[in-house]
C-alpha cells in the first residue's frame, strides 16, 4: 500500500509570495495532520484535520492556513512568506483523529 | 508545561551496545508516548508507542520504558547497529475525544559505530 504522500517535494520562494502545499493520506485514514520541522529540531504541530473539520491549530500565525478535501487529501497555504518559514513541512496521516500517526516525506521549503 | 525534554542531544554507541535516550514531560494530560526514528530527508516513521497503563514495552530490538510518578520515558536500543543510526524524537500527546496533536522532543541523533 502506499504511504502518505506529499508535494511538491522541493519549493523555493522569495519573501512575501505565497505557498500551497499538498498532502495525500493512506487509504482508508480520514485524519491530516501538519507539521513544520525547522533543521536541526522536533516537529512543530501545525493543523489537525479530521473527516473535512479542523479539529486542532498549533501557535501558527494566520498566515498559515489549511483545509480538507472529501477525498480526504489536504492542502496546507501559506501567505506572506518569511525567511523563519523555511523548513520541512510534514503531513501525517491516521486512520481517526486519535490514532498512530504515519508521516510523509516532507516538502523542503526554502524562501529566499 | 506542554514541553517534552529529550536527551541526550547526541550519542555514539558502539555494534552491538545499547543506545538510551530518555525524554520528561511536564503535562499530566499526556496520554500516549510515541517514538519516531527519522533518517535525513525523510519523514519521521513510527518506531514503537506506549500508553501509560503499561511500564515496559517491547518490539523486537527496541524497548520503551515509563516511569508514570517521575513524567519520564526511555528508549532503548539493544544490540545496536550501524543501520540504526539515525535521528530520533520522542513525542506525547493529550488525551481529548476531539483531536490529537504531537509535541515532540528536540532529538537526538544517534551514531552507530561499526
Amino acid at each position: 500500500d502506499a504511504g502518505v504522500t506529499q508535494s511538491p517535494t522541493h519549493l523555493i520562494k522569495t519573501r512575501g509570495q505565497q505557498v500551497t502545499l499538498r498532502c495525500s493520506p493512506i487509504s482508508g485514514h480520514k485524519s491530516v495532520s501538519w507539521y513544520q520541522q525547522v533543521l536541526g529540531q522536533g516537529p512543530q504541530f501545525i493543523f489537525q484535520y479530521y473527516e473535512k473539520e479542523e479539529r486542532g491549530r498549533g501557535n501558527f500565525p494566520d498566515r498559515f492556513s489549511a483545509r480538507q478535501f472529501p477525498n480526504y487529501s489536504s492542502e496546507l497555504n501559506v501567505n506572506a512568506l518569511l525567511l523563519g518559514d523555511s523548513a520541512l513541512y510534514l503531513c501525517a496521516s491516521s486512520l481517526g483523529s486519535y490514532n498512530e500517526q504515519f508521516f510523509g516525506p516532507g516538502t523542503r521549503l526554502t524562501v529566499l | 508545561q506542554q514541553q517534552v525534554k529529550q536527551s541526550p542531544q547526541s550519542l555514539i554507541v558502539q555494534k552491538g551496545g545499547i543506545s538510551i535516550i530518555n525524554c520528561a514531560y511536564e503535562n499530566t494530560a499526556f496520554d500516549y508516548f510515541p517514538w519516531y526514528q527519522q533518517f535525513p530527508g525523510k519523514g519521521p516513521a513510527l518506531l514503537i508507542a506506549i500508553r501509560p497503563d503499561v511500564s515496559e514495552k517491547k518490539e523486537g530490538r527496541f524497548t520503551i520504558s515509563f516511569n508514570k510518578s517521575a513524567k519520564q520515558f526511555s528508549l532503548h536500543i539493544m544490540d545496536s547497529q550501524p543501520g540504526d543510526s539515525a535521528t530520533y524524537f520522542c513525542a506525547a500527546s493529550p488525551h481529548h475525544n476531539y483531536g490529537q496533536n504531537f509535541v515532540f522532543g528536540p532529538g537526538t541523533r544517534l551514531s552507530v559505530l561499526p
